[in-house]
C-alpha cells in the first residue's frame, strides 16, 4: 500500500494552462504539505495544511492554490501556467495533533511538471 | 539566504567504510533536524532524526550527531553499502508556529563503491 501518493507522475502542458495535481495519503496524518524541487534541486516548501490552518510561503504566486475535499487529500491547482513552473512537485504529510504525534513527514514520489 | 547548507554536493566512498555527510543550519529556532534519502525519480524517503534536545541518535547502521553550539549536524552511515548510494537532503524546522514545514539543504550525492 503506497502512503503517500500523487497523480499523474509526468505532466506537459502548454503556458497559459490550468492544471491540477493530486494528493492522498493513508496514513491518517493530519496535515498535508506541497513542495516544489526546481531545476538547482532545491526541495522549497509551498504550503502546510490541517483542518484548522493553511500556511503559504510568500513566495509562491497566487496562481497556486491548495484544495483540501478532506484530511487525506490536498490537491495543487495552478493557473495560468508559466514556463517557470516546470519542477517536480512533492506532496508530503506527517501528524502534528493528537495522542500521536509524527514529526516526520512522509513524501509522494513527486509529480514532473514540464511547461512548453 | 541559505538557512540549511550542505556544502558537499558528492561523496564518494568504498564499499564496507564510514560515510559522514555533513549540514550546517544557521537560524537558532530550529528545534528538529532530520535527513532524508532520495533515488532517481522517486520522493524522499525519511531516514533519521534528531531533536535539539538530543546530541546523538542511533538507527541501525545509521548515527545522527548533533553540535548547537556549532549549528553542525552529520550523518554516518557504517559500514556503507552500494544501496546507500542516493542523494542525502538534510532538513530542519522550527515547529513553533511552522506547523513543522522543513527547511532542506541542497543534498549531497552519496555514491558508495563495491
Amino acid at each position: 500500500d503506497t502512503a503517500v501518493s500523487q497523480t499523474p507522475k509526468y505532466l506537459v502542458t502548454q503556458m497559459g494552462n490550468d492544471k491540477s495535481i493530486k494528493c492522498e495519503q493513508n496514513l491518517g496524518h493530519d496535515t498535508m504539505y506541497w513542495y516544489k524541487q526546481d531545476s538547482k534541486k532545491f526541495l522549497k516548501i509551498m504550503f502546510s495544511y490541517n483542518n484548522k490552518e493553511l500556511i503559504i510561503n510568500e513566495t509562491v504566486p497566487n496562481r497556486f492554490s491548495p484544495k483540501s475535499p478532506d484530511k487525506a487529500h490536498l490537491n495543487l491547482h495552478i493557473n495560468s501556467l508559466e514556463l517557470g513552473d516546470s519542477a517536480v512537485y512533492f506532496c508530503a504529510s506527517s501528524s502534528l495533533a493528537g495522542s500521536v504525534i509524527i514529526y516526520e513527514q512522509y513524501f509522494g514520489p513527486g509529480t514532473r511538471l514540464t511547461v512548453t | 539566504d541559505q538557512q540549511v547548507k550542505q556544502n558537499s554536493p558528492s561523496l564518494s566512498v568504498q564499499e564496507g567504510r564510514i560515510s559522514i555527510l555533513n549540514c550546517d543550519y544557521t537560524n537558532s529556532m530550529f528545534d528538529y533536524f532530520l535527513w532524508y534519502k532520495k533515488y532517481p525519480a522517486e520522493g524522499p524517503t525519511f531516514l533519521i532524526s534528531i531533536s535539539s534536545i538530543k546530541d546523538k541518535n542511533e538507527d541501525g547502521r545509521f548515527t545522527v550527531f548533533l553540535n548547537k553550539s556549532a549549528k553542525h549536524l552529520s550523518l554516518h552511515i557504517v559500514p556503507s553499502q552500494p544501496g546507500d548510494s542516493a542523494v542525502y537532503f538534510c532538513a530542519a524546522s522550527a515547529y513553533k508556529g511552522s506547523q513543522g514545514n522543513l527547511i532542506f539543504g541542497k543534498g549531497t550525492k552519496l555514491s558508495v563503491k563495491p
